[in-house]
């Protein structure tokens, strides 16, 4: 059974700065994916960033950055140049069989100007 | 392109009572996958489908949830003799199956049962 652990309740930055949220996970699985979700309040779950076990070279989609550690099963999430729009849950999700995503209790993300 | 869409987008019951729900995914995804989030948490995997095959089911859902797929399309969840406990809210997504697969998701249906 696949477990993950977000152990940040609730993260502050102010916009324009760097936060880091943490993740860790394990699995069994030999090929998996990891994903970071976001879901404001009150909207739908959103898709920040993916990666792939497999691949030693950390994902980067524009201000979102990920810092993969294979071997400690560690996948954080690194969101640069914050803006107020980023505030939100943010969802750590390995894929499993099939592909069913197991997640973490998520990181409530605080943006102040 | 239209997403993933979901009806109702609330649902308040009274106990006992049945519900279902629509999700309708993505037009060409192959993989349509049930979750349930309560307040606080993130979203549980509930069941897969993949085409109208269902292939696999949590031990969260018990003999009251049933899901179809009927033609490969859209998805219903049914909750017969619904408890308090069941207040959710119920997580829709679907994906192309292949090396690049992802998970989009619906907004959600949620539901109440007083």
């Amino acid at each position: 059974a696949q477990t993950v652990t977000q152990s940040q309740p609730e993260m502050s930055v102010q916009e324009a700065e760097t936060v880091t949220l943490s993740c860790t996970y394990d699995t069994s699985e030999s090929d998996y994916y990891l994903f970071w979700y976001k879901q404001p309040p009150s909207r739908q779950m959103i898709l920040v960033i993916r990666q792939e076990a497999y691949k030693q070279q950390n994902a980067t989609e524009n201000r979102f950055s990920v810092n993969f550690q294979k071997a400690a099963k560690s996948f954080s999430l690194k969101i640069s140049d914050s803006q107020l729009g980023d505030a939100a849950m943010y969802f750590c999700a390995p894929s499993g069989g099939f592909q069913k995503l197991v997640f973490g209790t998520g990181t409530r993300l605080l943006v102040s100007p | 392109d239209t997403g993933v869409s979901q009806n109702p987008r609330h649902k308040i019951t009274k106990r006992g009572q049945n519900v279902t729900f629509r999700c309708d995914p993505i037009s060409e995804h192959n993989r349509l996958y049930w979750y349930r989030q309560t307040l606080g948490q993130g979203p549980e995997f509930l069941t897969y489908f993949q085409n109208e095959a269902q292939l696999e089911k949590s031990r969260l859902l018990s003999d009251r949830f049933s899901a179809e797929r009927p033609k490969g399309s859209f998805s219903t969840l049914e909750i017969q003799r619904t408890e308090q406990g069941d207040s959710a809210m119920y997580l829709c997504a679907s994906s192309l199956a292949g090396p690049q697969e992802t998970q989009y998701f619906g907004p959600g249906t949620r539901l109440l049962v007083l």
